[in-house]
């Protein structure tokens, strides 16, 4: 079936760097999209999301880029940090159902000190 | 508490074992979703729930999975005759209705099930 997939199973960084996860996403009929970060041993916790209407949405330290022309997400953290390590998911959902989300299967972000 | 719990945190059956794992929603979430995350990959939904009521169950793999939510919170899932193959995490998630599945969505921490 439609599936948001990943470029890149493995990202390292050095510390103080920019990281930059990028997805690709095939569900046309999807019109909200997520990043999730999962640390080892918990569920995935909310980073950042962008409706479809977007194409740029800025949190602390986080921006989500959406090219819906080419179906591309990225996830864009600035000034990487060690607690950023972890696994991180991009998304889909669709607004007019019960948010039912669709994950890929995600970029284990590597942050070397 | 004020979180998704789950319970037990790690379970190991044997093959052919029947298991059934629990989801303490946080309380007044009348939506409650569950995926199965196998190692490496992302998680995959397998159920949901609206209250007491099990709206879609198109993800669950096989007959021999079976949720439900009898009094629209807590929910237990059940594997009956467990295989090798249903080794993974599973993930509880809740929700207050038309909540985004953004910061809308709560997840547990899982319950991490190995079958020998």
């Amino acid at each position: 079936g439609e599936s948001v997939g990943l470029h890149l199973p493995t990202l390292s960084v050095q510390e103080g760097d920019n990281s930059i996860i990028n997805c690709a996403y095939s569900n046309s009929a999807s019109d909200y999209f997520i990043w999730y970060k999962q640390e080892s041993g918990k569920g995935p916790q909310f980073i950042i999301d962008i409706r479809s209407n977007m194409d740029k949405r800025q949190g602390q330290r986080v921006t989500v880029l959406l090219n819906k022309t080419v179906k591309h997400l990225s996830l864009q953290i600035a000034a990487t940090q060690p607690g950023d390590s972890a696994v991180y998911f991009c998304a889909e959902s669709y607004s007019g159902g019960y948010q039912k989300v669709t994950f890929g299967t995600g970029t284990k972000l590597q942050v070397i000190p | 508490g004020a979180g998704v719990s789950q319970s037990p945190r790690y379970k190991v059956a044997k093959r052919g074992q029947d298991v059934a794992l629990r989801c303490d929603p946080i309380s007044g979430h009348v939506s409650l979703f569950w995926y199965q995350q196998a190692l490496g990959q992302g998680p995959e939904f397998l159920t949901y729930f609206q209250n007491e009521a099990q709206l879609d169950k198109s993800g669950l793999p096989s007959d021999r999975f079976f949720a439900e939510r009898p009094e629209g919170s807590v929910s237990t899932l059940k594997i009956q005759r467990t295989q090798q193959e249903d080794s993974a995490v599973y993930l509880c998630a809740s929700s207050l209705p038309r909540q985004g599945a953004g910061d809308g969505y709560t997840f547990g921490s899982g319950t991490r099930l190995t079958v020998v």
